[in-house]
């Protein structure tokens, strides 16, 4: 089946500093792959996407590499912000297997202090 | 993408009332996801609204408990039926857009939902 595994927070990082947020998937197809933000109070936000194998998504300075020989789709960027606190959320979907049902992992929190 | 609002954004309920959740799309689309999720946790799907037909409810949620309205094709309400401590989330809906091969879902701000 498909499943999300991501990385366990809460993640606190200094302003600047290098983020990497790890996800990898099980998908019996060829998913599509996302990473979505929640900002404190807020609703979720596609921060980035990408549909198949060595694409890479970016948005906001964020990157993530669809990489399916490790399964992964690991979220990075080079200098955080104390504007990037969130929660963030690795999602996959699979539509030629499982339609249009998405699959979540569990959120990592980010905190970044000045 | 959609724009998507939800109503209420918060509420504080007594346990045993209802609630009534409303979702809104500045576009019409084919279909409405309600997704719940819990202090600390990930979404869990609750159930797929179409217009037209009955919603297509996820394992252990029923009818009953989260009756969905779907009238039209930029509108769909939750309801959050007889209401219990364990009921306290964030309630949020979702649309659907697509791509070539590949979907996307937006989301709403969500409703924060608190039962005494």
């Amino acid at each position: 089946g498909n499943s999300v595994t991501q990385m366990e927070g809460p993640v606190t990082l200094s302003e600047e500093a290098f983020l990497t947020i790890n996800c990898t998937y099980t998908a019996t197809g060829y998913p599509s792959l996302f990473w979505y933000v929640q900002y404190p109070g807020e609703g979720l936000q596609l921060l980035l996407k990408a549909t198949k194998a060595d694409d890479k998504g970016s948005n906001k300075g964020f990157e993530a590499t669809y990489r399916k020989e490790t399964t992964s789709f690991h979220l990075e960027k080079g200098s955080v912000q104390v504007s990037d606190s969130a929660v963030y959320f690795c999602a996959l979907s699979d539509p030629a297997n499982t339609g249009n049902q998405f699959y979540f992992g569990t959120g990592t929190s980010l905190t970044v202090i000045p | 993408s959609a724009v998507i609002s939800q109503k209420p954004s918060r509420d504080i309920c007594q346990r045993g009332t209802s609630l009534t959740i409303q979702c809104q799309v500045d576009s019409q689309v084919t279909m409405m996801f309600w997704y719940r999720q819990q202090p600390g946790q990930s979404l869990t799907l609750i159930a797929t609204a179409n217009q037209g037909s009955e919603a297509t409810y996820e394992s252990g949620f029923v009818i009953d408990k989260f009756p969905i309205s779907r009238p039209n094709l930029t509108f769909s309400t939750l309801t959050v039926s007889n209401m219990s401590p364990e009921d306290s989330s964030i309630y949020l809906c979702s649309v659907e857009g697509s791509g070539r091969g590949y979907y996307e879902q937006y989301f709403g701000p969500g409703t924060r939902l608190t039962v005494t």
